[in-house]
């Protein structure tokens, strides 16, 4: 039973705009979120985390946001640039990841 | 970059042969993972470990097996390869801090012809 979801398997955007990657999860007791973002032939690199005390973390062009009572959580990237376009996991802290979702950004 | 390597980094094996793949880490963490990366799937745990000798099974473990003898190296062996084993493979080490970020290797791309 997957615990953390991805439903979007791409996302397209242009250069300059905003990217919005979200994820769902089913377990209430997670401590942490994660997300990584993956290059071809490389392996995965982490990106940014979230407590679940926590509703924001920010880090430079990269927002994460919590939302507990629906147990969704969301990847802002403002603004977007072609180097990120990659596919993005979103985990939490017992290591299952997301199917996973590719962004592509749009010069 | 975090120290961490697995070998091989390609492979191709007949079906019904064994095939071990190793990581290996020099940053000491005490867990290290095993995945595998599937289109549709993303990364899927096979298994884990929290130290040596203690692993324990992940989503997908049937039809491999871990040993972790040393803290350093992580093996995963297909003891009976097949097919549906194709795929690439990852390592992933972590301190379980906070947050419990993971770094990974680069991968071991596998094919079962």
């Amino acid at each position: 039973d997957q615990q953390v979801k991805q439903n979007s398997p791409s996302l397209s955007v242009q250069e300059g705009r905003i990217s919005i990657l979200n994820c769902d999860y089913t377990n209430s007791m997670f401590d942490y979120f994660l997300w990584y973002k993956k290059y071809p032939a490389e392996g995965p690199t982490f990106l940014i985390s979230i407590s679940s005390i926590k509703d924001k973390n920010e880090d430079g062009r990269f927002t994460v946001f919590l939302n507990k009572s629906a147990k969704h959580l969301s990847l802002h990237i403002v603004p977007s640039q072609p180097g990120d376009s990659a596919v993005y996991f979103c985990a939490a802290d017992d290591m299952r990841f997301g199917a996973g979702t590719r962004l592509t950004v749009k010069p | 970059d975090a120290g961490i390597t697995q070998s091989p980094r390609h492979k191709v094996t007949e079906t019904g042969t064994p095939v071990t793949l190793r990581c290996h880490q020099t940053e000491n963490h005490r867990y290290m993972y095993w995945y595998r990366q599937d289109p549709g799937h993303g990364l899927r745990l096979i298994h884990y470990s929290y130290g040596v000798k203690d692993t324990d099974k992940g989503e997908v473990s049937d039809g491999y097996s871990v040993s972790r003898s040393k803290t350093e190296d992580f093996l995963l062996t297909l003891e009976s390869a097949t097919s549906s084993q194709t795929s690439v493979y990852f390592c992933a080490i972590s301190r379980r801090g906070a947050p419990p970020e993971a770094f990974f290797g680069q991968g071991t791309r596998l094919t079962v012809v």
